[in-house]
């Protein structure tokens, strides 16, 4: 089993529509989450780190539920300048190591 | 501006010709990392280093080697490289949050 795993998706959406995508981790020692966001080949850039208590930045919103080890990624009214991979990163407790998942794809049509 | 740089962006070597790709950042932290892509696996980490003179292996550490004598930059080494190691590699600084280089894409033939 992957540590870190996602559906690769694609997800193909209307613009305006809501989205949402989930992470499961395997090690339920791990300490911090993030989603980054990965355009074509590109390299990847932070859109939001992940707390317990779940947090909102704009029409983003993360969750993380340590029970059944997951974290998810909502996106409301969808532009058509989200379209693309949506990457979750898990880091363990206390170490350096960080673990990516495949990443999520998405497709936003006008 | 915080930047992360690697060079070369580009290469096609062939089998067992010693490469480095370097990577440098400006903004003095003391985590960098490195990372090769490939489709349907993501980013796998290779290694890491938590400051000067400090590394670790990640989860694919075979073939390669790093070093780190300054704080900016963190090289990559590939003493041998083989076709299994094209790829797309990143660099990364920082730890909370990991700014990413622009990547480089190695072919080996």
């Amino acid at each position: 089993r992957k540590e870190v795993e996602q559906d690769p998706g694609p997800f193909n959406v209307p613009e305006g529509a809501t989205v949402a995508f989930n992470c499961t981790y395997s090690n339920s020692a791990s300490q911090s989450f993030f989603w980054y966001r990965q355009d074509c080949r590109k390299e990847p850039k932070l859109l939001m780190s992940v707390y317990s208590s779940g947090n909102e930045d704009g029409r983003f919103t993360a969750q993380l539920n340590r029970a059944s080890q997951y974290i998810s990624l909502l996106i409301r009214d969808s532009k058509l300048s989200d379209s693309a991979t949506y990457l979750c990163v898990v880091s363990p407790t206390g170490g350096f190591k960080t673990i990516f998942g495949a990443g999520t794809r998405l497709f936003v049509k006008a | 501006e915080a930047q992360v740089t690697q060079n070369p962006r580009y290469l096609i070597t062939v089998t067992g010709k010693k490469l480095t790709v370097t990577c440098s950042q400006n903004m003095n932290h003391e985590y960098m990392s490195w990372y090769r892509q490939d489709p349907g696996l993501g980013l796998r980490q290779i290694y890491y280093s938590m400051n000067v003179e400090v590394t670790d292996k990640g989860d694919v550490p075979e073939g390669y080697k790093v070093s780190r004598k300054e704080k900016r930059n963190f090289p990559l080494i590939l003493e041998s490289p083989s076709p299994n190691q094209t790829s797309l590699y990143f660099c990364a600084s920082g730890k909370t949050t990991q700014y990413f280089g622009p990547g480089t894409r190695l072919l080996v033939l």
